[in-house]
């Protein structure tokens, strides 16, 4: 079936470098992607999104790129902070302009860790 | 402005018993989603609510599992006859508008002994 995935399950980054964390998708009707940030024992937390119509988006400290023709998804984060220690997940719908699931598709997340 | 709510934060059951799990959407928010996690797992869809319908349940399971979005009050995520297997994080999403789910709750941790 398809799916949402992440290339790796652990990133380790040095505080203050920048971190890209990368996911790919196989549904080719996905039009609406979302990056969501969770610590442990919360809820996950919305960070930026992008439509199929744009390839890059940014927002403060971090910056969401699109690649439809490779199905590719990444989330850089500037200057990292020990704050940004969390895990990574990227969620796409299909359909979002009419038709398809209502539902998020998460893939399973990267775990990323502020090294001091 | 309050968050989504969901309560309770830990559940815990012994298998045959039902599990009753409730969110608050965000003041505003007409549309409800409901995620499951297992541990080191992203989250799945379960069902989307709007008030007093259920709009698409494709990810719940056929048996022991059902959903409500009552006129008043929150939405309830039912779980009858758990197993050991129901054992996991439920988190309640809810937005403004369809198909986009940004805000999330807290989330009820169910453990089935």
């Amino acid at each position: 079936g398809e799916s949402v995935g992440l290339h790796l399950p652990t990133l380790s980054v040095q505080e203050g470098d920048n971190s890209i964390i990368n996911c790919a998708y196989s549904n080719s009707a996905s039009d609406y992607f979302i990056w969501y940030k969770q610590e442990s024992g919360k809820g996950p937390q919305f960070i930026i999104d992008i439509r199929s119509n744009m390839d890059k988006r940014q927002g403060q400290r971090v910056t969401v790129l699109l690649n439809k023709t490779v199905k590719h998804l990444s989330l850089q984060i500037a200057a990292t902070q020990p704050g940004d220690s969390a895990v990574y997940f990227c969620a796409e719908i299909a359909g979002l302009s009419g038709g398809g699931a209502d539902g998020l598709t998460f893939g399973k997340g990267t775990h990323l860790i502020i090294q001091p | 402005n309050a968050g989504v709510m969901q309560n309770p934060r830990h559940l815990v059951r012994r298998r045959g018993q039902e599990a009753r799990l409730r969110c608050s959407p965000m003041k505003g928010h007409s549309h409800v989603y409901w995620y499951r996690q297992l541990p080191e797992e992203g989250l799945k869809f379960m069902v989307y609510l709007q008030k007093e319908n259920i709009i698409d349940e494709s990810g719940m399971p056929k048996e022991r599992f059902s959903a409500e979005f009552p006129k008043e009050g929150p939405s309830i995520l039912r779980i009858q006859q758990v197993v050991r297997g129901d054992s996991a994080a439920y988190f309640c999403a809810s937005s403004p508008n369809r198909r986009i789910a940004a805000f999330f709750g807290q989330g009820t941790r169910l453990t089935v002994v």
